[in-house]
């Protein structure tokens, strides 16, 4: 089975601090996506990358950036947190270059930021 | 907004009965998916319908596809208590830029099976 694992399922930060949440699949998938989800708002795609080292904007990247130097890795940084980024944060992968495969998801990291 | 929308918002049926949730979207897509949340965890992947399919069954599972409404629907027959859980649809959306793609949420549907 497909193990996508993200680093803390809690983390409580600082306003202003830079954030980092961490993202690790284990099957070799070439497309790695980040989401915030918020209640009434369903899922929102911040960035995701379909290679090492490239990335592409999603809906609501403002306030974010990413890295993905090796393929099973895929991190997402809060440049300065701010309390609006307090969320649900979930990292998914998907094999492939094409939409026809299932994404699958860690269990999601809570970020509160105070 | 791109997303799309799910109704109805929270459901909330006995054991035993069926559920059926609905998704609307927006623009045209080659496949659309239904995954499930658990509280507090992570998506899971539970069937994938194809634009020119119809219908597909996975188990207790039933899924619509009418892409002439941009809608489709999720039955789930005899429920249990083990349905409980949040569902959402998902619709692809390439970007012709890179030749790649992203997927589109619904807001999701809060069930609830009372047992």
């Amino acid at each position: 089975d497909v193990k996508v694992t993200q680093s803390s399922r809690y983390l409580v930060k600082r306003t202003g601090e830079k954030v980092f949440l961490e993202c690790v699949q284990d099957m070799d998938h070439e497309n790695m996506f980040w989401y915030r989800q918020d209640p009434g708002l369903g899922l929102r795609l911040i960035y995701f990358s379909y290679d090492v080292k490239m990335k592409e904007k999603g809906d609501i990247p403002e306030g974010y950036s990413v890295s993905r130097e090796k393929k099973e890795r895929f991190s997402l940084i809060l440049e300065s947190a701010s309390t609006n980024q307090t969320s649900m944060y979930l990292c998914a992968s998907t094999t492939g270059q094409f939409s026809n495969q299932p994404q699958h998801f860690g269990d999601g990291t809570r970020l509160s930021i105070l | 907004s791109q997303q799309g929308e799910e109704d109805p918002q929270a459901l909330s049926i006995q054991e035993g009965e069926n559920a059926t949730m609905n998704c609307s979207y927006k623009t045209s897509i080659n496949n659309l998916q239904w995954y499930r949340q658990n509280s507090g965890r992570g998506l899971v992947h539970l069937i994938l319908i194809r634009s020119n399919e119809r219908e597909k069954h996975s188990g207790r599972l039933r899924v619509t596809l009418d892409t002439s409404k941009k809608s489709s629907s999720l039955l789930i027959t005899a429920s249990r208590a083990a349905d409980t859980a949040s569902y959402f649809c998902a619709t692809d959306a390439p970007n012709f830029h890179s030749g790649t793609y992203k997927y589109i949420f619904g807001t999701g549907t809060r069930l609830k099976v009372l047992a």
